[in-house]
């Protein structure tokens, strides 16, 4: 069963600071993996990585993904309070349509 | 519109009851999913729609629940004779290409079984 795991479950942290969120996979015949920022209602696309070792940046998001080792971070580096939000990891295999998400991590910042 | 719709954005019923929740996606959108987002978990895959190829139904949980997708577009998730466990956000999305685009979703609707 595909499975995904995301740590830590929750993070306080102050404006400005740079937080690192964690997410493991195991997927068969991976494909993707995808992160999605969830404030009140819709998850919202940040990444889709496929490929080992290639850094995705936006702004002061960035994300890299390591498919030897089965992981993925997300960094945000000088946190706003409107970064605040559940951070959810997927990862889709075999069957294209089914990404398996992980449980997400909720960021809190404060000012 | 721009982006995926769904309807209504929240719905109460009572228990043993049938609902019908619907999704408009993206247009030119090719993909439609279904998931379920139940209090503080993650989100759970239902069932999804590429073209006119079968469904992929795996993740329905029961045989109350079942979904359509008319004419390449529109669809439709049913549930019925619902139960408490029932209660929970069921998100849609669409993507451009099954596989290799990433998924864009809706609001949610918010169903609440009582």
């Amino acid at each position: 069963e595909d499975k995904v795991v995301q740590s830590p479950l929750s993070l306080v942290v102050h404006e400005g600071d740079t937080v690192t969120l964690n997410c493991s996979y195991e997927v068969t015949n991976f494909r993707s993996l995808l992160w999605y920022k969830q404030e009140k209602k819709a998850p919202t696309f940040l990444f889709m990585l496929t490929s080992s070792g290639i850094e995705k940046k936006s702004g002061r998001l960035s994300s890299i993904l390591d498919k030897k080792e089965l992981f993925s971070i997300l960094n945000i580096t000088a946190t706003q309070t409107g970064d605040s939000a559940v951070y959810l990891c997927a990862s889709g295999g075999t069957s294209y349509g089914k990404l398996t998400f992980g449980q997400g991590t909720i960021l809190t910042v404060h000012p | 519109g721009a982006g995926v719709s769904q309807s209504p954005s929240n719905k109460v019923t009572e228990k043993g009851k049938d609902v019908e929740l619907r999704c408009d996606p993206i247009s030119g959108h090719t993909a439609l999913y279904w998931y379920r987002q139940s209090l503080g978990q993650g989100l759970e895959f239902l069932i999804y729609f590429q073209g006119n190829s079968a469904p992929d139904k795996s993740g329905l949980p029961s045989d109350r629940f079942s979904a359509e997708r008319t004419g390449g577009s529109v669809s439709t998730l049913t549930i019925q004779r619902t139960q408490q466990e029932d209660s929970a956000v069921y998100l849609c999305a669409s993507s451009l290409i099954q596989g290799t685009s990433p998924l864009h979703f809706g609001n949610g609707t918010r169903l609440t079984v009582t």
